[in-house]
């Protein structure tokens, strides 16, 4: 059984670039959430995804945003990319309410 | 306003040694509790986790730790590190249906 997967594992941008990041939910999995996580830090939670709705969402600005297919795969968009964005991105996938499984994450370097 | 702080930003042991990774929280509503492991390469993965029940939860690979409602803490042990527990560990409070907030992480190495 494959665990959560995410897409491209590393990706390099310049400023003012969007990027698209992908991330397939462990098997049985139905809710997606995205967080950052800065080179030194713990994870911030961007936002959540069920039922291809945005459930949650944390303190990021509108250059973000995100959606849910059908088969709970899910993709994070950041527009307009600034030097700040640089950070690995992690995928979560969970069942409704129960814990969450993290993926591998995206490297993202915006130069 | 909710948050984890994890006072301990770098901890370095000898093997065998005892380890306590400290831990508190500031959160509204029902708490659940997380220990996340990062090993250098490796992604995310849960040690243990605290829902409700008893306040001692034992996670994987001998880690252990204790919810403490009155001082809003939730502190991870060892008995006896090895080399492999070489890692970064991050304390987290949330909930599987909504998000999950981590603390900034404790950086453990382990001399051999």
């Amino acid at each position: 059984d494959a665990g959560v997967t995410q897409s491209p594992t590393h990706l390099i941008k310049t400023r003012g670039q969007q990027v698209t990041l992908r991330c397939s939910p462990k098997s049985g999995h139905d809710t997606v959430s995205w967080y950052q996580q800065a080179l030194g830090q713990g994870p911030q939670f961007i936002f959540q995804y069920y039922e291809e709705e945005e459930r949650q969402r944390g303190n990021f600005p509108d250059r973000f945003s995100g959606h849910q297919f059908p088969n709970y795969s899910s993709e994070l968009n950041v527009n307009a990319l600034l030097l700040g964005d640089s950070a690995l991105y992690l995928c979560a996938s969970s069942q409704s309410r129960f814990e969450q499984f993290f993926g591998p994450g995206t490297r993202l370097t915006v130069l | 306003a909710q948050s984890v702080s994890q006072h301990n930003h770098h901890v370095i042991l000898s093997e065998a040694a005892s380890l306590e990774l400290g831990c508190n929280y500031s959160y509204g509503g029902t708490v659940n509790l997380f220990w996340y492991v990062q090993y250098p390469g490796q992604h995310l993965q849960l040690l243990l986790k605290y829902f409700s029940g008893d306040p001692l939860v034992k996670g994987i690979k001998g880690f252990e730790a204790e919810f403490i409602k009155s001082k809003f803490s939730f502190n991870l042990r060892k008995p006896s590190v090895q080399w492999s527990d070489t890692a970064e560990y991050f304390c987290a409070v949330g909930s599987s249906a909504s998000k999950i907030i981590f603390g900034s992480g404790t950086r453990l190495s382990i001399r051999p």
